[in-house]
């Protein structure tokens, strides 16, 4: 039973770059989340998916962050231009229905030289 | 705002011993509050969900009580084992779509 599959599991990059990170949820889950998480501000919710549909993103940083959930099996956050500060590790969550417990993937260690 | 505390100095406890977390929060009333554990390097692995009509919760070793009143949950492990240590994190629902706002953590350490 594979479980949430995100990639890749480390990124380095230069500042200014863009990044791409990948995310794969459970098949048949229906909700899909993306969080943010480092050492200062813990776990957060940038954005989450109900259905493929963006239901709410206040927690999105600025316009440089953007994600998408073109179909039920594969969603993408991209940063664009990155910057030292998006350093972090990023996981992406899926559950079944809004309101069940949520699974996540092992993240992406997030790294803006 | 919203506000979750939870304890933020490390738990350090003798093996066989009962753990206990707390979850204090502020300003926000959910209708349900889940534990999750997290081992370093790992996405966070769901434990228990308990709803705001329910007292306590039990699965195997653990424990979850859920004090609306008092704004307050305490999670528990018995008869605690060096494999239980890790981070765990209360999350409280946000609203009726799924969203969840987390607590920082807390580390726990089992000795031996």
């Amino acid at each position: 039973d594979a479980g949430v599959i995100q990639s890749p599991r480390h990124e380095v990059t230069e500042m200014g770059q863009e990044v791409t990170l990948r995310c794969k949820p459970i098949s048949g889950h229906n909700s899909l989340f993306w969080y943010r998480q480092t050492m200062m501000r813990g776990l957060e919710l940038l954005i989450y998916f109900n259905n493929n549909v963006p239901i709410d993103d206040s927690g999105m940083p600025e316009d440089r962050f953007s994600a998408k959930m073109p179909n039920a099996s594969f969603s993408t956050l991209k940063i664009q231009p990155s910057e030292p500060r998006d350093s972090a590790v990023y996981f992406c969550a899926s559950s079944l229905s809004a309101n069940q417990p949520q699974h996540f993937g092992d993240g992406t260690r997030l790294s803006i030289l | 705002s919203q506000k979750i505390e939870q304890n933020s100095e490390a738990l350090n406890i003798q093996e066989g011993k009962t753990a206990t977390l707390t979850c204090n929060y502020t300003n926000y009333s959910p209708a349900y509050l889940q534990w999750y554990r997290q081992d370093p390097g790992r996405g966070p692995v769901f434990l228990l969900l308990i709803r705001e009509n329910e007292k306590e919760k039990r699965k195997e070793r653990l424990k979850v009580t859920f004090d609306t009143t008092l704004k307050q949950s305490l999670f528990h492990i018995t008869a605690s084992q060096p494999a239980d240590s890790a981070t765990y994190l209360c999350a409280l629902e946000r609203n009726q779509g799924g969203k969840l706002i987390f607590g920082q953590g807390t580390e726990l350490s089992v000795k031996p």
